[in-house]
């Protein structure tokens, strides 16, 4: 079984809904990232969580809001969704205790906004 | 802004060759580095992590890191078509927080 799991994997929605994307990981890691990734943009960080009373905004935080529900659980929303939030979403884990922040992503999400 | 530089590609090589990938970074206080290899429309995956000046060798991939000039590669050896992917170089930089910092990609084809 995958040890990071995202659900769901595709989802096509319409401007101004909101959509939830879930991420869950059984490796017991402290940390959680959410990440977008478009072509010739690369990854980039949205939200961060080191445990769960943490969160803390990225490099693009901006239309997007996350919820650390446990330490295995990590919610990414978009409150309203517009056409540029279309990519390719990704939630990755590390362990405070481990090697320097090696981080390991689950399959993504890839969103659709029309 | 803090950086991680790598050309986009496509690097081409035949089948059986050193394919070797680079990246330079613009924070001389980085600590770790890392390579990622992303598959076509998957999610990127951990191949090496490197944390001092030098080679680190794994299998058919080495890392080399060279703080004082600020670039890290990544060299494959017997290149294999099902090595052809995109090739993320990610940097945990001084005062970054304990987050990576991702250049963009280099795709690298293996052709027969």
């Amino acid at each position: 079984d995958a040890d990071v799991t995202q659900t769901p994997r595709n989802r096509i929605t319409k401007t101004g809904k909101r959509i939830m994307l879930e991420c869950s990981q059984t490796k017991g890691h402290d940390r959680m990232y959410w990440y977008r990734q478009d072509p010739g943009l690369g990854l980039r960080l949205i939200y961060y969580s080191f445990d769960v009373k943490d969160i803390n905004k990225g490099e693009i935080s901006d239309g997007y809001s996350v919820s650390r529900q446990a330490q295995a659980k990590f919610s990414l929303s978009l409150e309203s969704a517009i056409p540029n939030q279309t990519a390719l979403y990704f939630c990755a884990t590390s362990d405070l205790s481990g090697t320097d922040n090696e981080q390991f992503f689950g399959p993504g999400t890839r969103l659709t906004v029309l | 802004q803090k950086e991680v530089e790598q050309n986009s590609g496509p690097l081409s090589v035949p089948e059986g060759a050193i394919a070797s990938l680079n990246c330079t970074y613009s924070d001389r206080g980085s600590q770790s580095f890392f390579w990622y290899r992303q598959y076509s429309g998957k999610s990127p995956e951990l191949i090496m992590s490197i944390y001092s000046n030098g080679d680190k060798e794994d299998g058919r991939f080495t890392a080399q890191l060279n703080k004082a000039s600020q670039y890290v590669s990544l060299l494959i050896r017997d290149s294999q078509p099902s090595d052809s992917a995109t090739y993320l170089c990610a940097v945990n930089m001084e005062g970054g927080g304990n987050k990576l910092t991702f250049g963009t990609g280099t795709q690298l084809k293996v052709e027969l």
